[in-house]
């Protein structure tokens, strides 16, 4: 069965520094999807993506955030100053077409920032 | 604003007996619900969404949800439950009309003792 994967699985990274992480969406699927969830916490929206835009972003996206899909395969999420309080788990998701859809998630990054 | 509570923030169940995990929702215009099922250190999982039609939506693993639009609400149920649905559970909502983002709940944990 396809699925979603993520690299690295744990990034560790000093504050200030910056970190890419990467994503691999199912191959048929449209959109694409960035979440974080904090430890112990909700999972919160970051950010959608289509046709090679954004096509969404929440309030917790902003400049520091970008999104990139360099090449066919890959969704990348770069953060470009890490704070400490960027640390959390980052889940990827894709989905086959519109808003009717369920997403599928990656397992996931845990970004930790020291 | 879209917004989704899970008012238990875990449920306890006997292995054999039915569980209910509720979920209540707000949105401004008609909703596509979900939910996802987390398992440690792994993605969410969708595990069944409504879209339109029929209350009673059926998912994976013998998991169903009934939609109740005038009480906003979208519980997660299993006439039988197993150990290994022990996990966490996420109630998810999209508003038709309002783009991509999707608003989780904070999730329920849910333990099955044997």
């Amino acid at each position: 069965e396809p699925e979603v994967t993520q690299t690295p699985s744990h990034q560790v990274t000093q504050m200030g520094q910056e970190v890419i992480l990467r994503c691999v969406p199912i191959s048929n699927h449209l959109y694409f999807y960035w979440y974080r969830q904090i430890l112990g916490q909700k999972v919160e929206f970051l950010v959608s993506f289509y046709n090679n835009e954004i096509s969404e972003k929440s309030e917790i996206f902003d400049d520091q955030f970008s999104v990139e899909r360099p090449d066919g395969s890959n969704f990348t999420l770069k953060i470009r100053s890490t704070k400490l309080e960027d640390s959390a788990m980052y889940f990827c998701a894709s989905s086959e077409l519109s808003s009717s859809y369920e997403q599928y998630f990656g397992p996931g990054t845990r970004l930790t920032v020291t | 604003a879209q917004s989704v509570a899970q008012p238990e923030d875990q449920v306890n169940v006997a292995e054999g007996n039915p569980l209910t995990v509720k979920c209540t929702y707000s949105v401004s215009g008609n909703p596509y619900l979900f939910w996802y099922v987390q398992y440690p250190n792994r993605g969410l999982q969708f595990l069944l969404k409504y879209i339109t039609g029929d209350n009673l939506v059926k998912g994976s693993y013998g998991f169903e949800a009934e939609f109740n639009k005038s009480q906003t609400s979208f519980h997660l149920k299993k006439p039988s439950a197993l150990v290994s649905d022990s996990a966490l559970y996420f109630c998810a909502v999209r508003d038709i009309a309002g783009g991509f983002k999707t608003i989780f709940g904070a999730g329920t944990r849910l333990f099955v003792k044997a």
